[in-house]
């Protein structure tokens, strides 16, 4: 079976500070991993996603992801925060190429940011 | 295009009332899904559809029953409200099977009192 756990349901940091939101997974086999955003009444976005390209993983609005297969990990990062970011985040992994139907979410992190 | 689109926003149900959750989508996905969030719980999916006419459950889907019977609308019926059921309700889609680029809706937030 899969899962994530998300560390830290809260996170605080002030604008321009780094952000590290905390993810780990586990999965039976190579996991596709993925992190949503969700802003205040609104669905949830693709961040971006890792399916084994690359470690690496830049996505959307500055954001990036580096898969640690010896940590099981796959922290997300920023290296400035804006007020703008302040929303929940959702890691999730899927063991089976990617199916959505096979998705499974972490309980999320809400990330503040203060002045 | 206006992507996923939910109706209603906010619904407040008696116990053992039932009420339908409306989905649509404009871009002609193949597979929609449906979602409840409880709070520190994440998303579980209860429903989903892999296109007109086919439905399959998913984690949670006691207490729920969907039809899709176009490819644009995936309803979730809630037959016999229990508090239990008081979430956020999303309903998502995404053109493929494997594709894990999923368009939420902007979800309805449900009571059962």
């Amino acid at each position: 079976a899969q899962s994530v756990t998300q560390l830290g349901s809260h996170v605080s940091v002030s604008e321009g500070a780094l952000v590290l939101l905390r993810c780990n997974y586990s999965s039976s086999v190579p996991p596709y991993l993925f992190w949503y955003v969700q802003y205040p009444n609104q669905g949830l976005q693709l961040l971006l996603k890792y399916t084994s390209a690359a470690t690496l993983v830049k996505g959307i609005n500055g954001f990036e992801a580096e898969f640690k297969k010896s940590e099981t990990s796959f922290h997300l990062t920023k290296p400035s925060a804006h007020m703008s970011d302040a929303a929940e985040y959702f890691c999730a992994v899927s063991d089976i190429a990617g199916t959505a139907s096979k998705l499974t979410f972490g309980t999320g992190t809400r990330l503040q940011v203060t002045l | 295009n206006a992507g996923v689109t939910q109706t209603p926003k906010f619904r407040i149900l008696k116990i053992g009332q039932s009420m339908t959750l409306q989905c649509t989508q404009d871009m002609n996905h193949n597979y929609m899904y449906w979602y409840r969030q409880d709070p520190g719980m994440g998303l579980k999916l209860i429903y989903y559809s892999v296109g007109a006419g086919i439905t399959d459950k998913g984690e949670v889907p006691n207490g729920y029953n969907v039809s899709r019977s176009t490819t644009e609308d995936f309803p979730l019926r809630l037959e016999l409200a229990a508090p239990s059921q008081t979430s956020v309700y999303f309903c998502a889609s995404s053109p493929r099977a494997k594709d894990e680029k999923l368009f939420f809706g902007s979800g309805t937030q449900l009571s059962v009192l």
